[in-house]
């Protein structure tokens, strides 16, 4: 089936540090969606992304959907101690029986240091 | 907008019981609900996709008769993990998504399920 690759896989920072994650796939999607996951919660939409080459912000947070619809990335712009918890990537595919379904990154791990 | 609520957050039963988890769309509709599996540490593992009114369709591995899924409305789906044991002892999470092509998955707070 399909994959995500996302890296890194965790990331130890200081605050006010810029943060860059990515997630590659080895066939197209229509949506890419990030999340973040706090510890005992589900995750939460940060950003979505329905069109090749889209670049969203967010706040503090950007992200781009890939021109090849195989790749995105997520920035954070100066981090704060709030920004801790795991980071996933999403993808959806443009229809047939996967249509509306997620395939979901491996997680980024972010751990931010005062 | 866009409220997914789970309930129970957290349960504790004994070996053999079935427990019922509940997703609700709180402020839209969904005719589309999703419920997933993640153990510690892991990505989220999709179990199964429930649309309502129709049967729930099943990934491959996940068994129908142990995790029943019942879609009754546009607001409500339930996984009922049937005849626990504590291998199914794990966090469960609903997402929802309204109709229409752009529309993302939002996702509930998950349940703790621990089998003694």
């Amino acid at each position: 089936g399909q994959q995500l690759n996302q890296s890194p896989q965790s990331m130890f920072i200081q605050e006010g540090e810029d943060v860059s994650m990515n997630c590659t796939s080895s066939s197209i999607f229509n949506t890419w969606l990030w999340y973040k996951q706090d510890p005992g919660e589900g995750p939460v939409l940060l950003i979505a992304l329905y069109k090749a080459g889209e670049l969203t912000s967010n706040g503090r947070l950007t992200a781009q959907f890939g021109i090849t619809r195989k790749d995105s990335f997520l920035n954070i712009s100066a981090s704060i101690p709030s920004d801790v918890g795991i980071y996933f990537c999403a993808g959806q595919p443009a229809g047939g029986t996967s249509y509306g379904k997620l395939t979901f990154g491996q997680g980024t791990i972010l751990t931010v240091h005062p | 907008g866009a409220v997914v609520s789970q309930h129970p957050s957290w349960v504790i039963c004994k070996s053999g019981t079935s427990v019922k988890i509940e997703c609700r769309s709180l402020d839209f509709q969904a005719t589309t609900m999703f419920w997933y599996r993640q153990f510690p540490k892991q990505s989220l593992m999709l179990m199964a996709t429930s649309n309502e009114g129709s049967k729930a369709t099943y990934e491959q591995g996940v068994e129908k008769d142990k995790f029943l899924i019942n879609h009754a409305s546009l607001t409500l789906s339930t996984l009922t993990v049937t005849s626990a044991h504590p291998e199914d002892s794990s966090f469960y999470i609903c997402s929802a998504r309204d109709s229409g092509t752009y529309q993302p998955q939002h996702f509930g707070d998950g349940t703790r399920l621990s089998i003694l």
